[in-house]
């Protein structure tokens, strides 16, 4: 049973325009909740991440919303760069409370490719 | 620069070799690292958790025997394929947690390791 879930496999975004990505989760136990990015035979590399306390986290081009009653978050990413173009992976991860607690739960990924 | 250091980057082997991979952190004292494995199209799997100085925690369905795992140090996890056969064929990926260190839960990924068992 997927805890995190990414329902769209792909998505393609004209340069310039927003990007949605989304991610449901399952596990009300989760309390911190991260965005990945991954380029094909590379590893993931941290994007944005946000905390249960909040409903949105914004760095620069990338804002990540988060909608707990929803058990939904998503990633914004405006405008969209053609350099954008990779695999988000959205991830989650319990409170802290002892070894093991951190562990991150993946979800599938959606592939993004923006369009010059 | 890279926090995680991961090598080598892509091996290939024959079947009924074993293989080593390294796992090293560059910025943390990691007490605790992550391997994962990813399948094609699917999501990134956690393996075990490698533990410094004790033995590492497997995830359910993973033979320890098959994937052994050793935290030496608290900079370098090494995972070794024992007897590789194309089946093991995969992408592996380590991370280290930044938490509890940090109020953060970030975990800095390697850059992987592409397998190919013919």
């Amino acid at each position: 049973d997927q805890q995190v879930k990414q329902n769209s496999p792909s998505l393609s975004v004209q340069e310039g325009r927003i990007s949605i990505l989304n991610c449901d989760y399952t596990n009300s136990m989760f309390d911190y909740f991260l965005w990945y990015k991954k380029y094909p035979a590379e590893g993931p590399t941290f994007l944005i991440s946000i905390s249960s306390i909040k409903d949105k986290n914004e760095d620069g081009r990338f804002t990540v919303f988060l909608n707990k009653s929803a058990k939904h978050l998503s990633l914004h990413i405006v405008p969209s760069q053609p350099g954008d173009s990779a695999v988000y992976f959205c991830a989650a991860s319990p409170a802290y409370s002892g070894a093991g607690s951190y562990q991150l739960t993946f979800g599938k990924g959606t592939k993004l490719s923006v369009i010059p | 620069g890279a926090v995680v250091s991961q090598h080598p980057s892509r091996v290939i082997c024959k079947s009924g070799t074993s293989v080593k991979i390294e796992c090293r952190s560059l910025d943390f004292q990691a007490t605790t690292m992550f391997w994962y494995r990813q399948f094609p199209k699917k999501s990134l799997m956690l393996m075990a958790t490698s533990n410094e100085g004790s033995k590492a925690t497997y995830e359910q369905g993973v033979e320890k025997d098959k994937f052994l795992i050793n935290h030496a140090s608290l900079t370098l996890s090494t995972l070794t394929v024992t007897s590789a056969h194309p089946e093991d064929s995969s992408f592996y990926i380590c991370s280290v947690p930044t938490g509890p260190y940090l109020a953060k839960n970030i975990q800095y990924f390697g850059a992987g390791t592409r397998l190919s068992v013919l």
